[in-house]
């Protein structure tokens, strides 16, 4: 059974920064693309971004573009996610997702239980 | 890559046919997957390739739809079937879309 751990969620202020984990286990974390997909309070599902396998591949929403990056450290069977100049519409549940098996195709197979980001003076 | 899900809100009595439905602003082909999600959860995959359930997804739960036009059909709703529905497209990305949601509450 795939699981997920995200950390590292808080509060901060408007301009901040806060860096994101998701640390993976009982699967073969190195060959698959991995995702952050966030939520925020009562609202739907956002996509945030993706990491290739290898991390040769990046890819970004428009509304975290030259704000956040996304890495890992296969070593580690770690996700990471550098949040900078937080905004107020940034507050929400951070979820680290698993791409499928087939390597072409990118929906969700596996999801952690989600950090919560609070952006607020 | 839009996608619209309705309705917003579905109120079906347990042992019900439940039926919600998904739009795409163009065709996305096949690449649909649909999520549950409880609340305080994270979501759970359904349905990916539109038709094909996950890994342990009852059989009451069916996916049907190509092009535009999606549909998720949970055939006789349980207890724990009460939840948010998610439709999301991978045929063109990034970005990878979702639609707004479908709560199906009880009646």
């Amino acid at each position: 059974q795939v699981q997920l751990v995200e950390s590292g969620g808080g509060v901060v202020q408007p301009g901040g920064s806060l860096r994101l984990s998701c640390a993976a286990s009982r699967f073969t974390f190195s060959s698959f693309g991995m995702h952050w997909v966030r939520q925020a309070p009562g609202k739907g599902l956002e996509w945030v971004s993706f990491i290739r396998s290898d991390g040769s591949d990046k890819y970004y929403a428009d509304s975290v573009k030259g704000r956040f990056t996304i890495s890992r450290d296969n070593s580690k069977n770690a996700l990471y996610l550098q949040m900078n100049s937080l905004r107020a519409e940034d507050t929400a549940v951070y979820y680290c997702a698993k791409d499928p098996p087939t390597v072409t195709t990118r929906y969700f197979d596996s999801w952690g239980q989600g950090t919560l980001v609070t952006v607020s003076s | 890559i839009v996608m619209t899900q309705s309705p917003a809100t579905l109120s079906v009595s347990p042992g019900e046919r439940a039926t919600l439905s998904c739009r795409a602003s163009q065709s996305v082909s096949s690449n649909l997957a649909w999520y549950q999600q409880k609340p305080g959860q994270a979501p759970r995959l359904l349905i990916y390739g539109a038709s094909t359930r996950a890994t342990g997804i009852p059989a009451r739960f069916s996916g049907s739809g190509s092009g535009t036009e999606f549909t998720l059909t949970i055939s006789s709703l349980q207890s724990e079937d009460f939840a948010v529905y998610y439709c999301q497209q991978y045929t063109n990305w990034p970005p990878l879309t979702f639609g707004g949601g479908t709560k199906v509450e009880i009646k």
